[in-house]
């Protein structure tokens, strides 16, 4: 049973507008919440994260929110960049298990 | 440079011929962790590691057995690989998770195999 989705497994932006990359989970025992940015034929690096007692965590162009009574969180970047352009992972933490979605594919274009 | 690397990049091989993918990391971390990627589901977590012999199973452990006798290498050993294992595979490390700093796992560049 997948505990983390993200229901779209693509999605396309035009440069200069805002990207929104959601995920939905199941368990609420959850501890931390992350993002990572995969490009091809390279490993997954951290984006940004956010603790389970916040509901907004803001670095530079990135920001997630958090909404634990819908036990949803999403990713807005601001504005959009061609080289934003990758698959995009959200995870939760829980003890020392980290739960990965399966991912969506962000397509940033001119 | 602090790096998480794996080896070998690439490997084909066929079903039932024991294999190791390792997996060594620079940076003094006590958390390592193995996840293999396939098409529509995303990573999911094989074995990971605490500490020096100390490892736990994640979500996929089957057909997979893994060893940590020294903090920076994380072998990841498929006795009797099988198709099914034909995957993307990604070795991490990071300070222990519920610290600050232990969120950020660095990835390796990844491993595909392929189990014919």
């Amino acid at each position: 049973d997948q505990q983390v989705k993200q229901n779209s497994p693509s999605l396309s932006v035009q440069e200069g507008r805002i990207s929104i990359l959601n995920c939905d989970y199941t368990n609420s025992m959850f501890d931390y919440f992350l993002w990572y940015k995969k490009y091809p034929a390279e490993g997954p690096t951290f984006l940004i994260s956010i603790s389970s007692i916040k509901d907004k965590n803001e670095d530079g162009r990135f920001t997630v929110f958090l909404n634990k009574s819908a036990k949803h969180l999403s990713l807005h970047i601001v504005p959009s960049q061609p080289g934003d352009s990758a698959v995009y992972f959200c995870a939760c933490l829980q003890a020392s298990k980290l739960t990965f979605g399966t991912g969506t594919r962000l397509q940033v274009t001119l | 440079e602090a790096q998480v690397t794996q080896n070998p990049r690439y490997l084909i091989t066929v079903t039932g011929k024991k294999l190791t993918v390792t997996c060594s990391q620079n940076m003094n971390h006590e958390y390592m962790s193995w996840y293999r990627q396939d098409p529509g589901l995303g990573l999911r977590q094989i074995y990971y590691s605490m500490n020096v012999e100390v490892t736990d199973k994640g979500d996929v452990p089957e057909g997979y057995k893994v060893s940590r006798k020294e903090k920076r290498n994380f072998p990841l050993i498929l006795e009797s690989p099988s198709p099914n294992q034909t995957s993307l595979y990604f070795c991490a490390s990071s300070l222990p998770p519920g610290l600050a700093g232990g969120l950020w796992q660095f990835f390796g560049p990844g491993t595909r195999l392929t189990v014919l």
